[in-house]
């Protein structure tokens, strides 16, 4: 069955330090892994997937991921934090079926001046 | 195209009443899903289409009815409301989850449901 897990429900930076929200995942297919963003009160908004190719995936507002299968990994990073930045992340995977998304409990990202 | 919609924004539900949450699509995707979101559990699926007439049930499916007459509506049906549904919930819709590049899933702004 396919899973996600994010690691560090809340993670604190400076403004202009690295972000680094990790997330693993358990698939019995090969995955397609997306990461989401979703800012106070707000829907999500789709930050970067991976479906096959380059295993490194750039997305909006700077961000990237790596797609780690002997990790079983795609952590999401980015090189410097900006106010702007202050959200909620999610991390998914599509299921089984390919039809829907499975996604991780979410991890808040805050970010100080 | 208005993408995804949701109606409504905001309901407030008397434990056992009844409710239809609408999502409608102008997208012509195949697929739509219905989730919901909780403050420390991420998004659950639901229940989930792959076309009309076809649903399928998802991780939290118990409590909850869905139809799929037309490719352009999926709605949700709260037969009997609980305090344990009260959340926000999303719909989303794709073409499909796969290789070929329509692999994103657009979500629609959400509905607040609180069940007192």
């Amino acid at each position: 069955a396919q899973s996600v897990t994010q690691l560090g429900s809340h993670v604190s930076v400076s403004e202009g330090a690295l972000v680094l929200l990790r997330c693993n995942y358990s698939s019995s297919v090969p995955p397609y892994l997306f990461w989401y963003v979703q800012y106070p009160n707000q829907g999500l908004q789709l930050l970067l997937k991976y479906t096959t190719g380059a295993t490194l995936v750039k997305g909006i507002n700077g961000f990237e991921a790596e797609f780690k299968k002997s990790e079983t990994s795609f952590h999401l990073t980015k090189p410097s934090a900006h106010m702007s930045d202050a959200a909620e992340y999610f991390c998914a995977v599509s299921n089984q079926a390919g039809t829907a998304l499975i996604f991780g409990k979410g991890t808040t990202l805050s970010v100080s001046s | 195209n208005a993408g995804v919609t949701q109606t409504p924004k905001f309901q407030v539900l008397k434990t056992g009443q009844s409710m239809t949450l609408q999502c409608a699509q102008d997208m012509n995707h195949e697929y739509m899903s219905w989730y919901r979101q909780d403050p420390g559990m991420g998004l659950r699926l639901i229940h989930y289409s792959v076309g009309a007439g076809i649903t399928d049930q998802g991780e939290v499916p118990n409590g909850y009815n869905v139809s799929r007459s037309t490719t352009e509506d999926f709605p949700l049906r709260l037969l009997s409301a609980a305090p344990s549904q009260t959340s926000v919930y999303f719909c989303a819709s794709s073409y499909s989850i796969d290789s070929n590049g329509h692999s994103e899933q657009y979500f629609g702004p959400g509905t607040r449901l609180t069940v007192t």
